[in-house]
């Protein structure tokens, strides 16, 4: 199956700090990436929908100005936490769809952020 | 909106006896279906899903689901269960013409025994 890389794969940062997590889809075009947000125990909520060339688009809730998503190519899309805070640690999990694969998104292995 | 229910969080079961994990869901239009597997530290993978056609579809490692459309339900199941099967699953739906957004359940844990 087609193969989506996340990195880093868990990183730690203090208060107030940005991190940029990239995911890349490695052997196809991702027209249209996801991200997800995981806490323990709990399921993957779906932060934003990131279209290649396109502004994302975020779900309600989610705050765009401290989740900066930004897919620009096809095999590459970045999300910055800005500002990070305690409560932004999560698992952040991305997941890539080429539209070829019977409607099927194939996901990165995630990245694990800590903040301090 | 739509949602996703798994009723049980961890299925204890002993190798080579059969697993039933459950699934039900909520929408008010028309949905694709999909199990995903997420083997320890490792990223989800599909299992199986079903988009249209035959209700019961299956996996290339003995899993099978069941599309129940007036139970809204698609359980996971397989006949005899591994030590290697041991990892989270989650049941995951989407809506036709909704952008291939996925909503998830919160997951079951299978742990296989000896």
């Amino acid at each position: 199956g087609a193969v989506v890389s996340q990195h880093p794969s868990r990183v730690i940062c203090k208060s107030g700090t940005s991190v940029k997590i990239e995911c890349r889809s490695l052997d196809f075009q991702a027209t249209t990436m996801f991200w997800y947000r995981q806490f323990p125990k709990q399921s993957l909520m779906l932060m934003a929908t990131s279209n290649e060339g396109s502004k994302a688009t975020y779900e309600q809730g989610v705050e765009k100005d401290k989740f900066l998503i930004n897919h620009a190519s096809l095999t590459l899309s970045t999300l910055t936490v800005t500002s990070a805070h305690p409560e932004d640690s999560s698992f952040y999990i991305c997941s890539a769809y080429s539209g070829l694969a019977g409607n099927e998104q194939f996901f990165g292995p995630g990245t694990r952020l800590t903040v301090l | 909106a739509q949602s996703v229910t798994q009723l049980d969080s961890q299925v204890p079961v002993f190798e080579e006896a059969p697993v039933e994990l459950r699934c039900n869901y909520s929408s008010s239009v028309s949905v694709y279906l999909f199990w995903y597997v997420q083997y320890p530290n490792q990223g989800l993978q599909l299992l199986l899903k079903y988009l249209s056609g035959s209700t019961l579809v299956e996996s290339i490692n003995g899993f099978e689901a069941e599309f129940n459309k007036s139970q809204t339900s698609f359980h996971l199941r397989k006949p005899s269960v591994h030590i290697s099967d041991t990892a989270e699953y989650f049941c995951a739906v989407s809506v036709t013409g909704g952008g291939n957004k996925l909503t998830f359940g919160t997951g079951t844990q299978l742990k296989v025994e000896l």
